[in-house]
């Protein structure tokens, strides 16, 4: 069964420093998500792309990250600098197509602490 | 502002029994619903859906349940099983758009 792939799993740093965090979605999903979730809650959608094309990221916070998906397949999500505050699960999900919603099939995540 | 909620944070059941997980939305303009479920360290993942013109939707050992008056949604699970411990979330997606708003989740415990 094919699955989103996500790298790291677990990343541990600094803050002020630099990370990136990678996404390969299910093979024809032309929607890729990027969710935030503080543990104990439900994740929050960071970014949407539409092949490679941002939909919506009226919730990422510009000034320290960005997201892109150059040919409208793997996408990265960067963070800089790293906050205390950003130590969250960072989930990535693909779906087939955004006319209309579709499920969304998630990766496992990557664990970022920042210390 | 609109939100998608949980009436409780923890649920226990003994297993066998059936599990009834509750979710309130706000947003009146809402026309489909999903649940998922996640479980320790994994991403969450697709249950069920259902839609604005439905009350309700069955499927393996889950039923959805819909009800538009009241802005309530809840997930039935038969015959629970330890397999089924995880945490649940309910989340919804506005008519004509395609943002998924999730909900703060309720963790199942299955008792043997």
């Amino acid at each position: 069964e094919a699955e989103v792939a996500q790298s790291p799993r677990y990343k541990i740093t600094e803050k002020s420093q630099a990370v990136a965090f990678w996404c390969d979605p299910i093979s024809g999903h032309a929607t890729l998500y990027w969710y935030r979730q503080i543990l104990g809650q439900g994740p929050e959608l960071l970014v949407q792309f539409q092949d490679e094309s941002v939909v919506d990221d009226s919730q990422l916070p510009k000034d320290r990250f960005s997201a892109e998906r150059l040919k409208g397949v793997d996408s990265t999500l960067k963070i800089q600098p790293a906050e205390l505050g950003d130590s969250a699960m960072y989930l990535c999900a693909s779906s087939l197509g955004d006319r209309g919603p579709y499920e969304q099939y998630f990766g496992p995540g990557t664990r970022l602490t920042v210390t | 502002g609109e939100s998608v909620g949980l009436h409780l944070p923890t649920l226990s059941v003994q297993e066998g029994d059936n599990s009834i997980i509750n979710c309130a939305y706000s947003n009146s303009a809402s026309d489909y619903f999903i649940w998922y479920k996640q479980e320790s360290g994994k991403g969450p993942q697709f249950i069920i859906d259902i839609r604005s013109n439905m009350d309700k939707r069955q499927g393996q050992r889950v039923t959805v349940l819909l009800n538009k008056t009241v802005k309530h949604l809840s997930l039935q699970i038969a015959a629970t099983q330890p397999g089924d411990s995880a945490v649940y979330f309910c989340a919804e997606n506005e008519a004509g758009g395609f943002k998924t708003i999730f909900g703060a989740g309720t963790r199942l415990f299955v008792k043997a």
